[in-house]
């Protein structure tokens, strides 16, 4: 079935660094990616919408200039969190949609845990 | 704008208790709800997607119920494991290919 791979699972940068994490999807081409965040204990947040080769749709609240998203092919999205804080630390999430039998089905990847040290 | 409120926000059953999940949202035009289950520190496992014109769906020891009209979604675990320990989460779709909208989990503890 339809996979969507995340990279790095884990990891520390320090604090006034950038990181950078990757979404990929593996077996079927994405035109639209989401990004989430999660704060411990809480629920999933969009963050903003990845659209292929065009510029991300960010929610209120989010800066576009700190979280910077490059959709530059159909089968990969970039978040690179810029000038990492200690408050950035958290649990982000991609996800996109694979056209089935079925209609739109979402796959999500694992997870990168981020911890700014 | 919508919201998705999810009660309890958490909820310890012993071993063999059915558990009941559930969900509401404040925007009936949906085009889908979908159930997750996600384990501590992992990502998400979709576990049922019911369209809008459905009411509910199965799954093994799993069934949803969609009431629209009422923005109501409920979450039914037969004959609870200590496996089934886990954050169930509901989210909401408006249209076809757009963003979901989460709930803020139930923390499910099944204990032996």
């Amino acid at each position: 079935g339809a996979v969507v791979s995340q990279h790095p699972s884990r990891v520390i940068c320090k604090s006034g660094t950038s990181v950078k994490i990757e979404c990929r999807s593996l077996d079927f081409q994405a035109t639209t990616m989401f990004w989430y965040r999660q704060f411990p204990k809480q629920s999933l947040m969009l963050m903003a919408t990845s659209n292929e080769g065009s510029k991300a749709t960010y929610e209120q609240g989010v800066e576009k200039d700190k979280f910077l998203i490059n959709h530059a092919s159909l089968t990969l999205s970039t978040l690179t969190v810029t000038s990492a804080h200690p408050e950035d630390s958290s649990f982000y999430i991609c996800s996109a949609y694979a056209q089935g039998n079925s209609g739109n089905t979402i796959y999500f990847g694992e997870g990168s845990w981020l911890t700014v040290v | 704008k919508q919201e998705v409120t999810q009660i309890p926000a958490a909820l310890s059953v012993p071993e063999g208790e059915n558990l009941v999940l559930n969900c509401s949202f404040t925007d009936s035009a949906i085009y889908n709800l979908q159930w997750f289950r996600q384990d501590p520190g992992k990502g998400l496992t979709s576990l049922l997607l019911i369209q809008s014109s459905q009411r509910e769906q199965t799954s093994g020891r799993l069934n949803a119920s969609l009431d629209k009209s009422s923005g109501r979604s409920t979450l039914y675990i037969a004959a609870s494991q200590p496996g089934d320990s886990a954050t169930y989460l509901c989210a909401v779709r408006r249209a076809a290919g757009n963003k979901l909208t989460f709930g803020g989990g139930t923390r499910v503890l099944v204990k032996p």
